[in-house]
């Protein structure tokens, strides 16, 4: 069965410094690879996801996350962070186009001004 | 548009009672979930519909029945819960329902039900 590590329960950052997320993903073959981000009281919301085309995918509020196949691992990051990117960051993958996304344990950002 | 709703916002039930928690979406996808996320954890998939059809129950108690009227409703129907079952209940769909490749897999999320069972 595949697993998915996050490294970090809470990662705390200052507001204009570096987001790093760290994800790892234990498959023999590159799974479906994707970031959820999920704000208090809300549901999940698609950050990204990984397409072949591309090692360096691009997502929504200024996020991206990198796929190192010899490493298994899709980090996320953000160059600049913002007071509004305090949320929990969930990396999953899925081993097929639908079915069960396996998460990660979360991440809980916290922004300090 | 992506959007799934999940009605209703909250719900507070008793053991005894039978309720119900609905879900939508109208972006034609195929496969449709339930999820269950306690406080401070990754969700848990319950169920999930495939064209309409039941296609994995990951062992779910028998208290908790889904039901997916067509292909752009989801419902899930309680009886008799434990207060142990008081969590945020989370529907999501996806594009691809197996017989087709559409997507990479993403799958949609609702803004969840708040379940509070007393």
């Amino acid at each position: 069965a595949q697993s998915v590590t996050q490294l970090g329960s809470h990662v705390s950052v200052s507001e204009g410094a570096l987001v790093l997320l760290r994800c790892n993903y234990s498959s023999s073959v590159p799974p479906y690879l994707f970031w959820y981000v999920q704000y208090p009281n809300q549901g999940l919301q698609l950050l990204l996801k990984y397409t072949s085309a591309a090692t360096l995918v691009k997502g929504i509020n200024g996020f991206e996350a990198e796929f190192k196949k010899s490493e298994t691992s899709f980090h996320l990051t953000k160059p600049s962070a913002h007071m509004s990117d305090a949320a929990e960051y969930f990396c999953a993958v899925s081993q097929r186009s639908w079915g069960k996304l396996q998460f990660g344990a979360g991440t809980q950002v916290v922004v300090t001004p | 548009d992506t959007e799934v709703t999940q009605t209703p916002k909250h719900l507070v039930m008793g053991m005894t009672n039978k309720k119900s928690l609905k879900c939508e979406q109208h972006m034609g996808h195929r496969a449709m979930y339930w999820y269950k996320q306690k406080a401070k954890k990754p969700p848990e998939l319950m169920f999930v519909y495939s064209y309409e059809k039941l296609s994995i129950n990951e062992s779910v108690p028998s208290r908790f029945s889904p039901e997916c009227p067509n292909s752009s409703l989801l419902n899930l129907h309680l009886h008799a819960l434990q207060p142990e079952d008081s969590a945020l209940y989370l529907c999501a769909s996806s594009p691809s329902g197996g017989r087709s490749r559409r997507g990479l897999g993403e799958q949609y999320f609702g803004p969840g039900t708040r379940l509070t069972v007393t």
